[in-house]
């Protein structure tokens, strides 16, 4: 069975701290994946997609990689700020289907 | 205004009622998704589309049916509505072609099934 997890479920940091969000994934035969956004109220916002061929995608101070062979990937944020406070959702797509993980549960304290 | 609409935002309804959520989107995807979220369980796929004559079943479809009115229209609906349908449900567009696609998803539709 394809299984995503995320780890931590919750994590709180005050502010200016550098943090990694991490994603595992069962099945390594995987097209892409992605790391999404979400806000209380609000859809998901697309973040970063990582094809299956690549290593990393970087997006200001977002970086994310993508180690197939271990099944892993990391959201890495640098220099934490309130504003990105959110739920993180990792997301790997197999052929036609997307499965998603739980999600991170982000609090960055003032 | 919106890439992907969803009514209803909000709806608190009983049990054996029929609901009905609409999606519209205004993207020209031809690939148009119903997801459920509850606490803990991530994002599950109820039904896709990839055309308007095309409609697929996803992992927890049961109770669940779909009708694609148009490019632009994905409704999903609820015959009998039981509380364990207690959810927010997520609409999603994206492009054709596996490999790079990057969702779309509207804002969702909080259901409360009492």
């Amino acid at each position: 069975k394809q299984e995503v997890t995320q780890i931590p479920a919750a994590l709180s940091v005050p502010e200016g701290e550098n943090l990694v969000l991490n994603c595992s994934f069962t099945d390594s035969a995987i097209y892409n994946l992605q790391w999404f956004r979400q806000d209380p109220g609000k859809g998901l916002t697309s973040l970063l997609l990582i094809q299956s061929s690549q290593r990393e995608q970087t997006s200001g101070r977002l970086n994310a990689s993508l180690d197939k062979s271990s099944g892993r990937s990391t959201l890495y944020i640098a220099a934490s700020q309130p504003g990105d406070s959110a739920t993180y959702l990792c997301a790997v797509e197999y052929g036609n289907k997307l499965v998603f993980g739980a999600g991170t549960i982000l609090r960055v304290k003032s | 205004d919106a890439d992907v609409t969803q009514t209803p935002r909000n709806r608190i309804t009983k049990t054996g009622k029929r609901i009905m959520l609409e999606c519209s989107q205004t993207k020209g995807h031809d690939r148009m998704y119903w997801y459920r979220q509850d606490p803990g369980l991530g994002l599950r796929l109820i039904y896709y589309s990839f055309d308007v004559k095309d409609i697929n079943k996803g992992e927890i479809s049961d109770g669940y049916s779909v009708s694609r009115q148009a490019q632009a229209k994905f409704s999903l609906s609820l015959e009998s509505a039981i509380p364990n349908q207690t959810a927010l449900y997520f609409c999603a567009t994206s492009g054709a072609g596996t490999g790079a696609n990057v969702l779309t998803f509207g804002a969702g539709s909080r259901l409360t099934v009492l």
